[in-house]
């Protein structure tokens, strides 16, 4: 059973717009929730994370909203540039315990900025 | 060298071989992890190993058998792979904290191919 859902699979933005992805969980233990931003032939790398004591979280032109009581949360890409162009991957995780090394994660979203 | 590094970058095997990929970590990390990464499942934990000892075995077929040396070295021995087995495996590590280790840094991964 997904736990973590991921929309849209793909995105085609211009460049100057704004690029939004959403994920939604279903697990409420769920408290820490990060970004994984990947590019072709890297590994993932961590992006921006948020936890739920805050509703946004923003850093240069990447912004996390999280709607606690709706259990979701979705990634906004302010003035998308060609570079921004990868696979983006939310996650989840308790953080308690050893259950603290576990992310779950959604099933990616290719964006694509155009010039 | 710096972060995680992953060798072969690039693996092609029979079923009936054995192989085994490697992982290095340069970060001090106390734990390292496992990931089968695939177009019908993006990012798929596999095995969690914490100071260590592994705590997670994410109900992985015997055919995949990982091995923790110490805290800086992972390796995942493979043996009678199936066609469906060819993916991009990416290790990753992080600091385990007792309020929950978080941030996971991947390594570029290895491309396996099952003929």
């Amino acid at each position: 059973q997904q736990q973590v859902k991921q929309s849209p699979q793909s995105l085609i933005v211009q460049k100057g717009g704004i690029s939004i992805i959403n994920c939604a969980y279903e697990n409420t233990a769920f408290d820490y929730f990060p970004w994984y931003q990947q590019f072709p032939g890297k590994g993932p790398a961590l992006l921006i994370a948020i936890r739920p004591d805050v509703s946004e979280k923003k850093e240069g032109r990447f912004t996390i909203s999280f709607n606690k009581s709706a259990k979701q949360f979705s990634l906004h890409i302010m003035d998308s540039q060609p570079g921004d162009s990868a696979t983006y991957f939310c996650a989840a995780a308790i953080s308690r315990g050893a259950a603290g090394n576990k992310l779950t994660f959604g099933g990616g979203t290719r964006v694509l900025v155009k010039p | 060298e710096t972060g995680v590094t992953q060798t072969p970058r690039h693996l092609v095997m029979g079923m009936t071989n054995k192989k085994s990929l490697k992982c290095e970590q340069h970060l001090g990390h106390n734990a390292m992890y496992w990931y089968k990464q695939s177009a019908k499942k993006p990012l798929e934990l596999m095995f969690v190993y914490s100071l260590e000892e592994r705590v997670e075995n994410n109900s992985v077929p015997s055919r995949f058998s990982p091995e923790c040396p110490n805290s800086s070295h992972l390796f995942l021995h493979l043996h009678t792979l199936q066609p469906e087995d060819s993916a991009l495996y990416l290790c990753a590590s992080s600091q385990f904290l007792a309020g929950g280790g978080y941030e996971q840094y991947f390594g570029p991964g290895t491309r396996l191919t099952v003929t």
